[in-house]
């Protein structure tokens, strides 16, 4: 089982709101959660980080007010209201699994947000 | 301005061997750890490696151990990727990013590595 869930796809229409999950396995459920945007042809960029209290520090340079995060149970979910055609991207949720010599960042599947 | 900029991509056979840098500008490299992550195409993130501040210390994904080797200039502002005995299933854009107290805010733009014969 994948440490890192996330559907492949999503869609939403220009200006509305969506929200895209990224679940964890049983075992990690207090993992802290990296959301990362990359858009087509583009190296990713750094969202924000997600904990069960929801964000965690300062969300990445010159990301708007519209997307925020919430951390429930094993579920790290980013929103984005009032959606603009520049949100359509992939969105990958990442996270620490392990440490020291047993050390991986692992990532969910991605999903790809398509703006209607 | 924070700047990764990775180079050193192109067609290689399988069992060759290639080198990427990837050259930061715009904040204090020697302070951060770095990574390599890749991604084949229309794929997803795949963690490759990763090396601390002063280069001391280096972890691998399984997949790569043994035949990869994470490296730094700190001098030079330069993080390295050896890739030898290159497969088929390592094709991917390589990315580098750096990291800060566990948080990995920057990459780069990435390289493209394509093994085919």
């Amino acid at each position: 089982q994948s440490v890192l869930t996330q559907p492949p796809s999503a869609s939403a229409s220009l200006g509305a709101s969506v929200t895209l999950t990224c679940t964890l396995s049983s075992d990690y459920s207090n993992y802290k959660v990296d959301w990362y945007q990359q858009r087509p042809g583009k190296g990713p960029r750094f969202v924000m980080r997600v904990g069960t209290g929801g964000i965690v520090g300062s969300k990445g340079d010159g990301i708007p007010d519209r997307f925020s995060v919430l951390g429930s149970g094993l579920n790290r979910d980013l929103t984005i209201k009032n959606i603009q055609e520049e949100d359509e991207s992939d969105y990958h949720c990442g996270a620490d699994h392990g440490s020291g010599s047993n050390f991986v960042w692992v990532f969910g599947g991605g999903t790809k947000l398509t703006v209607l | 301005e924070v700047q990764l900029v990775e180079s050193g991509g192109g067609l290689v056979k399988p069992g060759g061997s290639l080198r990427l840098s990837c050259a930061a500008s715009g904040f204090t490299f020697s302070r951060y750890w770095m990574h390599w992550v890749r991604q084949a195409p229309g794929k997803g993130l795949v963690w490759v490696s990763r090396v601390n501040s002063d280069g001391s210390s280096t972890n691998y994904a399984d997949s790569v151990k043994g035949r990869f080797t994470i490296s730094r200039d700190n001098a030079k502002n330069t993080l390295y990727l050896q890739m030898n005995s290159l497969r088929a299933e390592d094709t991917a854009v390589y990315y580098c990013a750096r990291s800060l107290g566990g948080l990995r805010d920057y990459w780069g733009q990435g390289t493209l590595v394509t093994v085919s014969s």
